[in-house]
């Protein structure tokens, strides 16, 4: 199974921070990589796909790069409603998918 | 509005037996694939199982494979899981995820709207 690991699994910042996150894949993954956010008691919500594709409706303050093994979300300009848990998901070895661990993101 | 809507979940002791439902609306469900992803209290994501749009193609989670068993009514919207021999490590928020298509209809393979999750706990 391809493994995602996420850096870092926690991490405290402000508002209008600049933030990156990032996800390494156990092997080559090329572009098939999506990007989620969920906050506590809810269902994730897609942020990203296709490695750097941005979901309709969703600020253009957050992007992703990357391919291959390594990828990265940025958000640029942290709001308040940013802060919650952030997930990256594989769909290269569809449909055998599988996430990273998370990373959470807290206000400092 | 997409929607998904599970219910099913609740106590169930170790070795048990639960079905999960998931009630889609506003798009149409018989063209689209659908998965089961789990996430334990406090714990990541864990995707459980797939079934294709016809109900003809289905994998599962090596955690899951021979006890759980994903299928689709696609004349009633719903999508289910039923879940035997149930174990401690199977407690989680379950949540039916809908797998995105292109403008051609075609799949890509990411999840583009999640319902609510039901929580299903195994516990004696």
């Amino acid at each position: 199974a391809i493994r995602m690991t996420q850096s870092p699994s926690s991490f405290s910042a402000s508002t209008g921070d600049r933030v990156t996150i990032t996800c390494r894949a156990s092997q080559g993954i090329s572009s098939y990589l999506a990007w989620y956010q969920q906050k506590p008691g809810k269902a994730p919500k897609l942020l990203i796909y296709a490695a750097s594709t941005l979901q309709s409706g969703v600020p253009s303050r957050f992007s992703g790069s990357g391919s291959g093994t390594d990828f990265t979300l940025t958000i640029s300009c942290l709001q308040s409603e940013d802060f919650a848990t952030y997930y990256c998901q594989q769909y290269y070895s569809y449909p055998r998918y599988t996430f990273g661990q998370g990373t959470k993101l807290e206000i400092k | 509005e997409v929607q998904l809507v599970e219910s099913g979940g609740g106590l169930v002791q170790p070795g048990g037996s639960l079905r999960l439902s998931c009630a889609a609306s506003g798009f149409t469900f018989s063209s689209y694939e659908m998965n089961w992803v789990r996430q334990a209290p406090g714990k990541g994501l864990e995707w459980v199982s797939y079934i294709s749009s016809s109900g003809s193609t289905i994998y599962y989670a090596d955690s899951v494979k021979g006890r759980f068993t994903i299928s689709r009514d696609n004349a009633k919207n719903s999508l289910y899981l039923q879940m035997n021999s149930l174990r401690a490590e199977d407690t989680a928020v379950y949540y039916c995820a809908r797998e995105a298509h292109d403008s051609s209809g075609y799949p890509e393979y990411y999840f583009d709207y999640w319902g609510q999750g039901t929580l299903v706990t195994v516990s004696s």
